[in-house]
This record gives C-alpha cells, sequence and structure tokens, in this order.
C-alpha cells in the first residue's frame, strides 16, 4: 500500500509570493488533515476534510490560507500572499476510518519564506 | 479542548538502557486516544503506540509500552533497551473517539541515545 505522497519537499519562497503544495492520501482515506509545524514544535492542524467537505477550518488563516479537496481524493493547500512567519513543515495526513486508527502522515514539505 | 503537555524538552538516554518520556494531558471528553509519535530529523511522523481511554491494560508495541495512568492524566511512553536509531523528536498527541475530532499534539521531547 503507498503512503501519503506530497510534494513539492521543500520550498524556498521569498515574502509576498504565493506557493503551493500538493497531498496525494492512500486510496479510500476518506480523511485528510494539513497541519503546519513550527521548528521546535508539535503540529498544530490548519484544516481537515471528510471526502470533499471541510469539517474544521478554524485555525486556518482564510486571509492567506486555502484548501481544498476536489473529488474527495487528493488535496491543495495554497499561501497567498506568504510572511516570513509561515516558514515551517507542511504535513499532510490521513485517516482511514474509525477515530480509534492512527493518522498516516506524508512526509512533509519544508517552506522556507525569506 | 484538549491539551497535552510535555516537559523535557530534551532527554539523554544510553544505549541498551531504558527511557521514560512524560506526557499529561487534560480533556473534558469521556472516551479519547493517546497516541504517540516518533519524528526523526528526516521529518516524517511514524506512529509508535496508542491507548484508549477505557482501555483496561496499558498498551505495548515492541520495545514501546504506555504507562496509562488515567487518575493521573498521564501517558508516559517507555523506551526498552534504546537503540542509536531511536535519537528523534517524540511527540505525544490526543484525540477525542467522537465526531470528526481531531489529534491534539504535545511541544515534544528530543530524545538523543549515546554510544
Amino acid at each position: 500500500e503507498a503512503g501519503v505522497a506530497q510534494s513539492p519537499r521543500y520550498k524556498i519562497i521569498e515574502k509576498r509570493q504565493s506557493v503551493a503544495f500538493w497531498c496525494n492520501p492512500i486510496s479510500g482515506h476518506a480523511t485528510l488533515y494539513w497541519y503546519q509545524q513550527i521548528l521546535g514544535q508539535g503540529p498544530k492542524l490548519l484544516i481537515q476534510f471528510q471526502n470533499n467537505g471541510v469539517v474544521d477550518d478554524s485555525q486556518l488563516p482564510k486571509d492567506r490560507f486555502s484548501a481544498e479537496r476536489l473529488k474527495g481524493v487528493d488535496s491543495t493547500l495554497k499561501i497567498q500572499p506568504a510572511k516570513l512567519e509561515d516558514s515551517a513543515v507542511y504535513l499532510c495526513a490521513t485517516l482511514p476510518g474509525h477515530l480509534t486508527d492512527t493518522q498516516y502522515f506524508g512526509p512533509g514539505t519544508r517552506l522556507t519564506v525569506l | 479542548a484538549q491539551k497535552i503537555t510535555q516537559t523535557q524538552p530534551g532527554m539523554f538516554v544510553q544505549e541498551k538502557e531504558a527511557v521514560t518520556l512524560d506526557c499529561t494531558y487534560d480533556t473534558s471528553d469521556p472516551s479519547y486516544g493517546l497516541f504517540w509519535y516518533k519524528q526523526p530529523s528526516s521529518g516524517e511522523m511514524i506512529f509508535l503506540i496508542y491507548q484508549g481511554s477505557y482501555d483496561q491494560q496499558n498498551a505495548t508495541e515492541g520495545r514501546y509500552s504506555l504507562n496509562f495512568q488515567k487518575a493521573r492524566k498521564s501517558a508516559n511512553l517507555v523506551i526498552s533497551a534504546s537503540q542509536l536509531g531511536d535519537s528523534a523528536m517524540y511527540f505525544c498527541a490526543m484525540r477525542a473517539v467522537s465526531g470528526y475530532s481531531t489529534l491534539t499534539f504535545g511541544k515534544g521531547t528530543m530524545l538523543l541515545v549515546s554510544p
């Protein structure tokens, strides 16, 4: 079974530029999460999808961040415009089904904003 | 709201010794799950062990065991016979078993295993 795929693995941009991250979940996993992990901290949830619907985006800075999950499969996370404080690792995770299941994490995208 | 507290920013242990990583939590949910993840320098989050709040026995997975004390709201990870490859960040996390609840993570503990 293939794992959660993310691309790109690394991205360096200047502040005020735009950037997009892509996540391909494990086949059949209905729940998808995007997390932001700032250096030295634990991951913080940005948004949760159930199939192609948003379940929780309460911590997503909606003035600059957006995310979508078309057809309930792949997902993209966009930042426009980026700020210095957006430098972090962006992790995508998916959940197979029951809440007692573990989330499966992708390798992450490391974003550096200069 | 849920909260995870990991009070040890860093821990040192010698190879082959056991080490305990502390985790305390706070929640008002009656049913919840506790997770431990390992994050090596490469960045991926690796699931280690799970404990349900109503599980009667402490969870074990190979060299990992979870010392679950519900009354004290603690879920410490015990790694036996440490190996050099255990050097990594370790995160404690929890999630309510209801609705569309999400994982809440602690700040992590950096474990360094020396020869």
